[in-house]
């Protein structure tokens, strides 16, 4: 059974940091890793999906990176802004339905 | 562009009444998906469809019944309302599991309190 693991659980930083986000999964067969952004009282937002062949993805100020080896990957933000402020999840898609971390709760501190 | 619209967005209850949560799609997904999201527990699966008529249990599908009668529509029901089912109500929809890796989409959830 699939297990995903997000670390760390909140993360407070001054606005300008570069910040790694990790996420962890237990099974190395899947067809994909999916980075998702929630802002507060609302839905979930497709950030980067990652495919199981990829090692890097890139969007904007956004990069996330994929070892299906080791069962990690990692969201990378450039420059935080308080509009980064937010809770990303990581999930991992194989032969069910996505299985999903618990998310990290950012903080960008202006 | 509507995508993924859940109804309705907030919703009070007493124990033991019933009610169904409406989740359309535009996309033409075939799967669709009812998620509850609690503080500290994250995400967990309730039911999902992998197509029209079909549905499947989840993770937490206690208490909960499904249907899938049209593509575009997956309603989540509950049949007797209990505190335990205070929570945030998420669906989802997709092409597939992830094999033609397309992300998935969500609502902007419903918000049920029972009282």
């Amino acid at each position: 059974k699939q297990e995903v693991t997000q670390i760390p659980a909140a993360l407070s930083v001054p606005e300008g940091e570069n910040l790694v986000l990790n996420c962890s999964f237990t099974d190395s067969a899947i067809y994909n890793l999916q980075w998702f952004r929630q802002d507060p009282g609302k839905g979930l937002t497709s950030l980067l999906l990652i495919q199981s062949s990829q090692r890097e993805q890139t969007s904007g100020r956004l990069n996330a990176s994929l070892d299906k080896s080791s069962g990690r990957s990692t969201l990378y933000i450039a420059a935080s802004q308080p509009g980064d402020s937010a809770t990303y999840l990581c999930a991992a898609s194989g032969n069910t339905p996505l299985v999903f971390g618990k998310g990290t709760r950012l903080s960008v501190i202006a | 562009n509507a995508g993924v619209t859940q109804t309705p967005k907030f919703r009070v209850l007493k124990t033991g009444q019933s009610m169904t949560l409406l989740c359309a799609q535009d996309m033409n997904h075939e799967y669709m998906y009812w998620y509850r999201q609690d503080p500290g527990m994250g995400l967990r699966l309730i039911h999902y469809s992998v197509g029209e008529g079909t549905t499947a249990k989840g993770e937490v599908p206690d208490g909960y019944n499904v249907s899938r009668l049209k593509k575009q529509n997956f309603l989540l029901g509950l049949e007797s309302a209990a505190p335990s089912q205070t929570s945030v109500y998420f669906c989802a929809s997709g092409r597939d599991f992830g094999q033609l890796n397309q992300p998935q989409h969500f609502g902007d959830g419903t918000r049920l309190s029972i009282l």
